[in-house]
Formats: C-alpha cells, sequence, structure tokens
C-alpha cells in the first residue's frame, strides 16, 4: 500500500519557469513531511521540510505549499534553473518516530528536467 | 559530507553468488537503514538498525539479511543473487539526538545481477 502519491513522474520546464510537484498522503497521522534532492549518481539530500502547523515553508527558491484538510503537499521552485534539474522525492513521517520506530515512507519520485 | 562510505560502489555479479554491500559511517549514529531504488517505485526500505546487533525487516527484505557487529559497519548480505535485485542500493544514517527526522544517505552501490 503506496501511502505518499507523487506526481507527476516527470517534468520538463524551461529555464525561469515554476516547477510544481504534488504529493497525496493517506495516513492522517503523519506530521513531518520532508523533501530530497538527488542528482545524478549522488544519494538523495533533505532539501525543504514542513510541519502540517504550518501551511507554507520557503527557503530561497523553494517553497512547500500544506493543505491538511486535502492532505495533500507540494513542491514550487521558482525561477527554475537548469542547475535544479534533479529527482524529487516527497516523504512523510509519522508522530513519535525518533526511536527504532522510526518509518520513512518516500514517494516515488519526479525527474525534474529544466532546459536552458 | 555527512561521513557515509559505501562500498564497492559498482559491482557486476551472477545469479546465484552471495555478496555482501558494506556501510561505514564517522558519525558515531545510533540508526543505520539499507534502502534499494529502482525506477517506478523510488526509495524502498530494506532493513535497518537501531545499535549494534538491534537489526529489525522494512518493506522488502526477503533474499537479504544484515549485520551490525560494530556502530560504524552496517552490511547488506544478498545470500544467493538474482536478477530481481539488481538496483541501486542507498545506506542513510541518522542520529539518535536531537531528532530532526532527517536522513543523510550514501552515493549508493550500483549492483549488477546477471
Amino acid at each position: 500500500q503506496q501511502q505518499v502519491k507523487q506526481s507527476p513522474q516527470s517534468l520538463i520546464v524551461q529555464k525561469g519557469g515554476i516547477s510544481i510537484i504534488n504529493c497525496a498522503y493517506e495516513n492522517t497521522a503523519f506530521d513531518y513531511f520532508p523533501w530530497y534532492q538527488q542528482f545524478p549518481g549522488k544519494g538523495p539530500a533533505l532539501l525543504i521540510a514542513i510541519r502540517p502547523d504550518v501551511s507554507e515553508k520557503k527557503e530561497g527558491r523553494f517553497t512547500i505549499s500544506f493543505n491538511k484538510s486535502a492532505k495533500q503537499f507540494s513542491l514550487h521552485i521558482m525561477d527554475s534553473q537548469p542547475g535544479d534539474s534533479a529527482t524529487y522525492f516527497c516523504a512523510a513521517i509519522p508522530p513519535n518516530s525518533g526511536g527504532s520506530n522510526y518509518k520513512l515512507t518516500f514517494g516515488k519520485g519526479t525527474l525534474l528536467t529544466v532546459n536552458p | 559530507d555527512a561521513g557515509i562510505t559505501q562500498s564497492p560502489r559498482h559491482k557486476v555479479t551472477e545469479t546465484g553468488t552471495p555478496v555482501t554491500l558494506r556501510c561505514h559511517q564517522t558519525e558515531n549514529h545510533r540508526y543505520m537503514y539499507w534502502y534499494r531504488q529502482d525506477p517506478g517505485h523510488g526509495l524502498r526500505l530494506i532493513h535497518y538498525s537501531y545499535g549494534v546487533k538491534d537489526t529489525d525487516k522494512g518493506e522488502v527484505s526477503d533474499g537479504y539479511s544484515v549485520s551490525r557487529s560494530k556502530t560504524e559497519d552496517f552490511l547488506l548480505t544478498l545470500e544467493s543473487a538474482t536478477s530481481s535485485q539488481t538496483s541501486v542500493y542507498f545506506c542513510a544514517i541518522r542520529p539518535g539526538t536531537p531528532y530532526t527526522g532527517e536522513l543523510f544517505f550514501g552515493e549508493g552501490s550500483r549492483l549488477t545481477v546477471l
């Protein structure tokens, strides 16, 4: 059972455009939603994360928008650059996951290509 | 760098042979994880460890075993490799405290089973 559904699978954007990646979750108990960025040949790395008590978080050109009632969250990349070309994964973590019960559920990923 | 080294980085092997992938960390973190990444499936958890000799199964553990005899090393073993285990394997680590929910990943080990 896939608990985090990510779309689209791939996305092509022109330089300077806005990239939007969407995720929907099923488990209302999730309380932490990170996004990971992965460049070819590298491991994923945390990009930005949000908790459900806020509706939006912005870090530079990257913004997470969170809709708790719809159980959806999205990543917006403003002024997209060729260097942003990577695979992006959304993820979700349930509460009280600091110990051995830590469970990070990933979406299937979105391959973003930003054309120059 | 998160202080994670995976070895080997690339390996080609034949069906039925045993394979061991090694994850070495210099961060002294308590928690270590093995994921596999496949097109269309994203990242899936194979096994994880929450301390020396303490391990548990993830969602795709069949055909894999792990061992952790030292804090710094987490080994993933394929007892008898199959073509379905062709994948890129990632090790990840996480500190126990402070809890941030962040995983730090290695650079991956690409395994091809012929």
